[in-house]
């Protein structure tokens, strides 16, 4: 596989649940990324990882727990959500965090809380 | 703090008709420009982008920008749209060496065959 892939692609869970979003990179990128998509909405940058190190958290609730284990991966642990979560969470990657690089990004995960 | 404003949430236009997309941002410093692409079902992709250089920027498809510093501004053109140019456009600004990317609203385009 190329580019940015994410699982699962749709996901429906109850706002007990615990789920987690999973992100893969094969371009040898540095720099990951979540944003959420929401209707009408900007596009919201939650965390950014580089060279797997957090170096930014958006004010994200605690609900949301990122958690990168080598630069090819990053995953979006889920639990306890609400209904207003709902969205396209989408993945990113860039070759480094700094500089002019763009960012290429994933199909998503369209999830919607009950 | 950096911001993005598309000027027009929804546009239709028919086949062979002319497009521009408003963007303008706000941010005093050097800034990267870009212009994504969502297709209906389809992931964000790069239209086209501008670091440095010559404001006028080529894309893919026969998309065109032009960066006008002095308007803070970088909109989006075709001189004739397609049927398959349906999506919605994203305009995003990074602002210095370690700014995000912030993206504005978007705007969506409906090209009637």
């Amino acid at each position: 596989e190329t580019g940015v892939t994410q699982t699962p692609r749709h996901l429906v869970m109850g706002m007990t649940n615990k789920k987690s979003l999973k992100c893969e990179q094969h371009l040898g990128h540095n720099a990951m990324y979540w944003y959420k998509q929401s209707a009408k909405k900007p596009l919201e940058l939650m965390f950014v990882y580089s060279l797997e190190e957090r170096v930014e958290n958006n004010s994200v609730p605690s609900r949301f727990s990122p958690e990168c284990p080598n630069s090819s991966h990053l995953f979006l642990h889920l639990h306890t959500l609400q209904p207003e979560d709902s969205a396209l969470y989408l993945c990113a990657s860039s070759q480094d965090r700094g500089g002019p690089g763009e960012q290429f990004f994933g199909p998503g995960t369209r999830l919607t809380v009950l | 703090a950096q911001s993005v404003s598309q000027h027009n949430h929804h546009v239709i236009l028919s086949e062979a008709a002319s497009l521009e997309l408003g963007c303008n941002y706000s941010y005093g410093g050097t800034v990267n420009l870009f212009w994504y692409v969502q297709y209906p079902g389809q992931h964000l992709q790069l239209l086209l982008k501008y670091f440095s250089g010559d404001p006028l920027v080529k894309g893919i498809k026969g998309f065109e920008a032009e960066f006008i510093k002095s308007k803070f501004s970088f909109n989006l053109r075709k001189p004739s749209v397609q049927w398959s140019d349906t999506a919605e456009y994203f305009c995003a600004v990074k602002g210095g060496s370690q700014g995000n990317l912030i993206f504005g609203k978007g705007t969506k385009l409906s090209v009637k065959p």
